[in-house]
């Protein structure tokens, strides 16, 4: 069975500063995808990134991306110039390329603060 | 616009009752599932469905069950609630197997005392 690991229970960052929030999985599967989900106080899952494992460059929306180090099962978010806005619980997910479709295994989250 | 939407999205109930929260899509998505989220803590699946009369087992489906009789809906059922059972429920779908995104509805928060 995979696992996801969020090793960080709780980050903060100052204001326009940049945050790294890291996350680890293991798994016997070379066809899969991570994902990186946002979960502010109303509790809506938002998705934020997503990283096909068979691709070699990293994700990027405006101003998240990704360290994805596919040997090292390894899969970092990195949110740049930080807003009050980004302030919520952040998820890190994997889910089966090839079989059991759509089913996803979230690690337990990193809270992350801003600080104005 | 397509939507995800369950309800109630607040609920207490007492050990013991039977409840059932509904999920209802509207993306016309043949997988479809349901998690749970204890505070502090990521979702863990319960149960999920890859079309109609189609269910399955996920790592947390004691005291659970679902059925799922036409593509829109998937209602879980605690047969016998339990205290162990409060938690934030939430349902998604997705289309197919890939990248796409999992649409998630806006959750149930389950109090049982």
């Amino acid at each position: 069975a995979q696992t996801v690991t969020q090793s960080q229970p709780e980050m903060s960052v100052q204001e326009a500063e940049t945050v790294t929030l890291s996350c680890t999985y293991d798994t016997s599967e070379s066809d899969y995808y991570l994902f990186w989900y946002k979960q502010p106080p109303s509790r809506q899952m938002i998705l934020v990134i997503r990283q096909e494992a068979y691709k070699q460059q990293n994700a990027t929306e405006n101003r998240f991306s990704v360290n994805f180090q596919k040997a090292a099962k390894s899969f970092s978010l990195k949110i740049s110039d930080s807003q009050l806005g980004d302030a919520a619980m952040y998820f890190c997910a994997y889910r089966s390329g090839s079989t059991n479709a759509g089913k996803s295994t979230f690690g337990d989250g990193t809270t992350l603060t801003v600080k104005p | 616009d397509a939507e995800i939407t369950q309800s109630p999205r607040h609920k207490i109930t007492e050990t013991g009752r039977q409840v059932t929260l509904a999920c209802h899509q509207t993306w016309n998505h043949n997988n479809m599932f349901w998690y749970r989220q204890d505070l502090g803590h990521g979702l863990r699946l319960i149960h999920y469905s890859y079309g109609v009369q189609d269910t399955n087992k996920g790592e947390v489906s004691d005291g659970y069950s679902v059925s799922r009789s036409n593509t829109e809906d998937l209602p879980l059922t605690l047969e016998s609630a339990a205290s162990s059972q409060t938690s934030v429920y939430f349902c998604a779908s997705v289309s197919y197997r890939g990248p796409y995104e999992q649409y998630f509805g806006p959750g149930t928060r389950l109090t049982v005392t």
